[in-house]
C-alpha cells in the first residue's frame, strides 16, 4: 500500500532559525503532492502544492518545497521562522491511479519559540 | 465565499449510541471526502462523493459507517452503534477537480469523543 512518512514528530526551534520538514512517498507513478498546516484552533489550511512544471515550489507565508522524483520527496522549507509559525504540518499525496483521495503523513508538530 | 463547514464541532457520546455528522462544502464543488483522524495518528481517507455519488468509500472501517449525500450538496456520516475506537477528529473537504488538479479544502472538523 502506498504510504507518506513524515521524518519528524516534534520540531522545536528558536525564531529566525530555518526549517526543513522532510516528507517521502512510496509510489512510482503520476502524484500531486501538497503541504498542509493546522494552526492551534484552525483548520487544516493549504500551504502549497506540486502537480506539474518547475519541481521547486513555492507557497504562503514564505514557504517552499521541492519534489525531488527521484527521492520520491517533497521536503518543505523556510529559510526563518517566527512564532507565528507554531503549527502542524500534514505532508500528503495524491496517487493519480487511485482516484482523488489524499494518502497523509503522520504530522510534525513544530513549536517555534519567541 | 463560504468554506466547508461542519456540525458540530465536538460532540461526545456514549458507546452504543448513535451520531451523525454534518459537512457542506464549498458551494459548486462536486467532490466531497471524508477523513478521519484518531489521537495520534495520520489522517486517513474515508470516503468520496462525486456530486451524490460514492466515487470510492475503501476507507470505511466497517458497516457501523453510513455516508450519504443526497441532492449532491451536504453530506452526512451517521455512526451507529459507535464504539470506542470511533473516537477521533472526523474532517470534511471539498474540491472541483480541473484536469489533473485537485485541491481539496478542508472543514474544521468534528471532534467525536466516545465514551
Amino acid at each position: 500500500a502506498q504510504s507518506v512518512s513524515q521524518h519528524n514528530h516534534h520540531v522545536i526551534l528558536s525564531e529566525a532559525a530555518s526549517l526543513e520538514l522532510g516528507c517521502n512517498y512510496s509510489y512510482g507513478g503520476t502524484v500531486n503532492l501538497f503541504w498542509y498546516v493546522q494552526y492551534p484552533g484552525q483548520h487544516l489550511q493549504l500551504l502549497l502544492k506540486y502537480f506539474s512544471g518547475d519541481p521547486l515550489v513555492k507557497g504562503i507565508k514564505g514557504f517552499e518545497a521541492e519534489f525531488i522524483k527521484s527521492k520520491f520527496s517533497f521536503n518543505l522549507r523556510k529559510p526563518s521562522v517566527q512564532w507565528s509559525d507554531t503549527a502542524e504540518y500534514f505532508c500528503a499525496v495524491n496517487i493519480k491511479a487511485a482516484g482523488n483521495k489524499l494518502t497523509f503523513g503522520g504530522g510534525t508538530r513544530v513549536l517555534v519559540k519567541p | 465565499e463560504a468554506g466547508v463547514t461542519q456540525f458540530p464541532s465536538h460532540s461526545v457520546i456514549e458507546k452504543g449510541q448513535t451520531v451523525t455528522l454534518r459537512c457542506d462544502p464549498i458551494s459548486g464543488h462536486d467532490n466531497l471526502y471524508w477523513y478521519r483522524r484518531v489521537m495520534g495518528k495520520e489522517i486517513k481517507f474515508l470516503l468520496h462523493f462525486v456530486k451524490e455519488s460514492k466515487q470510492d468509500e475503501s476507507g470505511m472501517p466497517n458497516n457501523r459507517f453510513l455516508a450519504e449525500r443526497t441532492g449532491g450538496t451536504y453530506s452526512t456520516l451517521k455512526v451507529q452503534p459507535a464504539e470506542l475506537e470511533d473516537s477521533g477528529v472526523y474532517f470534511c473537504a471539498s474540491s472541483q477537480v480541473w484536469g489533473n488538479r485537485n485541491e481539496q479544502f478542508f472543514g474544521p472538523g468534528t471532534r467525536l469523543t466516545v465514551l
